[in-house]
């Protein structure tokens, strides 16, 4: 079974300007979570998405938004880019069950750099 | 809100020699715990996971992780490392009666290992 990709996976931007990001979650997976990691904050929730809705959302600004489709790939945006959006952003899918338990696989992120 | 301690930032081993990171968690309820690892270059993946029964959690490449519900801790343990184990290991949180299956991450452990 192919992993969870990630699209495009070196992204670089400039202050004020808008990114995508696009997942594709393994096979059969229907909850994509997104996660941002940078070296000061770590690895921190963004939000997480079942079925075409949002379920559960993370601290972050509402310049932060994502998307789900009816083929369970996600799409997270980042509008107005500042510096300190600068980070890898991880995508996890795991199984429709929605129980705790389900590991959340994880995809090579998307490393965006913002100049 | 719950929180993730990890309090080895970067440990250094021999080849041989025996490993024990610590990982402890604020929260008074039901926890579901993971140790993560992501060696370099590649994705996080899954080396545990804890949500009842034995306290004691084998995982894979010979990792295992005690569950002490006294001491709110979840420490990761390998009897003898390998140079192959060089690698971030990250300890990660769920609580499962709020409904939400959003990962608290610790600040992770650089673990090098010396041939």
């Amino acid at each position: 079974k192919a992993g969870v990709t990630q699209t495009p996976r070196y992204l670089i931007k400039t202050r004020g300007q808008q990114v995508t990001l696009s997942c594709s979650p393994i096979s059969g997976h229907r909850s994509v979570s997104w996660y941002q990691q940078t070296p000061g904050q770590g690895l921190q929730f963004l939000f997480e998405y079942f079925s075409e809705t949002q379920r559960n959302k993370g601290n972050f600004p509402g310049r932060f938004s994502g998307r789900q489709f009816s083929n369970s790939r996600s799409e997270m945006n980042v509008s107005t880019l500042e510096l300190g959006d600068s980070a890898l952003y991880l995508c996890a899918s795991s199984l429709p069950s929605l129980a705790a338990t389900d590991t959340q696989y994880f995809g090579p992120g998307t490393r965006l750099t913002v100049l | 809100a719950q929180s993730v301690s990890q309090h080895n930032h970067h440990v250094i081993l021999s080849e041989a020699a025996s490993l024990e990171l610590g990982c402890n968690y604020s929260y008074g309820g039901t926890v579901n715990l993971f140790w993560y690892v992501q060696y370099p270059g590649q994705h996080l993946q899954l080396l545990l996971k804890y949500f009842s029964g034995d306290p004691l959690v084998k995982g894979i490449k010979g990792f295992e992780a005690e569950f002490i519900k006294s001491k709110f801790s979840f420490n990761l343990r390998k009897p003898s490392v390998q140079w192959s184990d060089t690698a971030e290991y990250f300890c990660a949180v769920i609580l499962p009666d709020t409904g939400r299956r959003a990962l608290t991450f610790g600040s992770g452990t650089r673990l090098q290992v010396q041939p």
